[in-house]
């Protein structure tokens, strides 16, 4: 069975443009996360969504955004991108409800130039 | 809110010795813990969570981690050190929340290094 998946694998992009990052979750996984792994900040929480709906949402500007489709993948996007936001963009899925495991996709490097 | 702390960013073990990573929580209900870990240039990998029930998890690799609720702490353990264990390691904390979900907060991750 396909684990998370998330494309690109890498993304370079220049200051101020929009990065859009793509996750597919283990199949019948409702629930889609995104967390950030920036260079010295650690793994930081961004977005959560489950059955289409944003459910909570990390300390992040509202440049950072995204959406769960009818199928249950998810889109993370990063508007006017600034140098900081170069990081490791990770992606993961579980079943709804507190307790399941989450599993993790390997990634999207994102470098801002 | 819930926060999960993870002594020492860097343990140097030598191969066949124990492995120790310390990992205490902060939480005011009853946490669900888990330990993950993560290889060079890849996402995360489940190790072994506790969510319930027997406080002594065991997980893949050999590792096992003990809830100690009246320490507030969920160390990772692994009898004799591999080469191959040579990852970031990293403690995380999760709910029950009435809402559902799994949002986890993270430890800020222990490097492990395996020596000869």
């Amino acid at each position: 069975e396909a684990g998370v998946t998330q494309s690109p694998t890498h993304l370079i992009k220049t200051r101020g443009q929009q990065a859009t990052l793509r996750c597919s979750p283990i199949s019948g996984h409702t629930s889609v996360y995104w967390y950030q792994q920036a260079l010295g900040l650690g793994l930081q929480f961004l977005l959560w969504y489950d059955e289409g709906e944003e459910r909570n949402r990390g300390n992040f500007p509202p440049r950072f955004s995204g959406r769960q489709f009818p199928n249950y993948s998810s889109e993370l996007n990063v508007n006017a991108l600034e140098l900081e936001d170069s990081a490791l963009y990770l992606c993961a899925s579980s079943f709804g409800g507190s307790g399941n495991t989450i599993y993790f996709g390997e990634g999207s490097w994102l470098t801002v130039v | 809110a819930q926060s999960v702390t993870q002594l020492g960013s860097h343990v140097s073990v030598s191969e066949g010795a124990l492995v120790l990573l310390r990992c205490n929580y902060s939480s005011s209900v009853p946490p669900y813990l888990f330990w993950y870990v993560q290889y060079p240039n890849q996402g995360l990998q489940l190790l072994l969570k506790y969510t319930t029930g027997a406080t002594l998890v065991k997980g893949i690799n050999g590792f096992e981690a003990e809830f100690k609720k009246s320490e507030t702490s969920f160390h990772l353990t692994k009898p004799s050190a591999h080469m191959s264990d040579a990852a970031e390691y990293f403690c995380a904390v999760s709910g029950p929340y009435t809402g559902g979900g799994n949002k986890l907060t993270f430890g800020t991750g222990t490097q492990l290094k395996v020596e000869l």
